[in-house]
């Protein structure tokens, strides 16, 4: 079972303010690394795939990046809105036959204030 | 399309009985996982199957049985229900794309299952 951690474990933000959080994994044997938001009453849903070192993603105002070497991963929210608030997921692949296997941190829940 | 479709929503069920999670999929997907869901605990892996006819172990199997005799249908089998299994369950597919496995996995709308 894969070690994975995120940080902050929850985070209120002010509605304009720009937030960003971390997701650590362990760096050896290294697949690939995915996001997703889930929002309160919904499934989660997939923001970015990554597998490059340095590997940047960018979809409207949130981004990622990817640090394969140290075992990290950046999720930045620019400018947020309320709704961003929802649950932040990282997860790492498996590999081999095992390919498709995510182990999912915790989670960072942002909530954003109007 | 349909996506990921999961029955039923809610259930109830008393310790002891069995009962049947269903989940289906109707992209072709070729890997599918449930998961499941508590307070605090994030997500974490029941069983998987990268195809037809083959299932593997997640993190936490025991209770819990599955087949997969079709690629569409993965259904998750609780043997006997105990108040430990009390969760929100996920079904999520994912799929290959040439030299590539590492694609993004779409999520059911969950199953809420309490066990008395």
């Amino acid at each position: 079972i894969l070690n994975v951690e995120q940080s902050p474990q929850s985070l209120h933000v002010q509605e304009g303010d720009s937030t960003n959080f971390t997701c650590s994994f362990p760096s050896s044997n290294f697949y690939a690394l995915h996001w997703y938001r889930w929002e309160t009453a919904k499934s989660p849903e997939a923001l970015f795939v990554m597998t490059l070192n340095g590997d940047e993603k960018k979809k409207g105002r949130i981004s990622a990046t990817l640090n394969t070497k140290e075992g990290y991963s950046y999720l930045y929210i620019k400018g947020s809105q309320p709704e961003d608030s929802a649950t932040y997921l990282c997860a790492p692949n498996a590999g081999g036959t095992s390919y498709g296997k995510l182990t999912f941190g915790q989670g960072t829940i942002l909530t954003v204030h109007p | 399309n349909a996506g990921v479709t999961q029955t039923p929503k809610f259930q109830v069920l008393k310790t002891g009985q069995s009962m049947t999670l269903q989940c289906a999929q109707d992209m072709n997907h070729e890997y599918m996982s449930w998961y499941r869901q508590d307070p605090g605990m994030g997500l974490r892996l029941i069983h998987y199957s990268v195809g037809a006819g083959i299932t593997d172990q997640g993190e936490v199997p025991n209770g819990y049985n599955v087949s997969r005799s079709t690629t569409e249908d993965f259904p998750l089998r609780l043997l006997s229900a105990a108040p430990s299994q009390t969760s929100v369950y996920f079904c999520a597919s994912s799929y290959t794309t040439t030299g590539f496995p590492y694609n993004e996995q779409f999520f059911g709308p969950g199953t809420r299952l309490t066990v008395l």
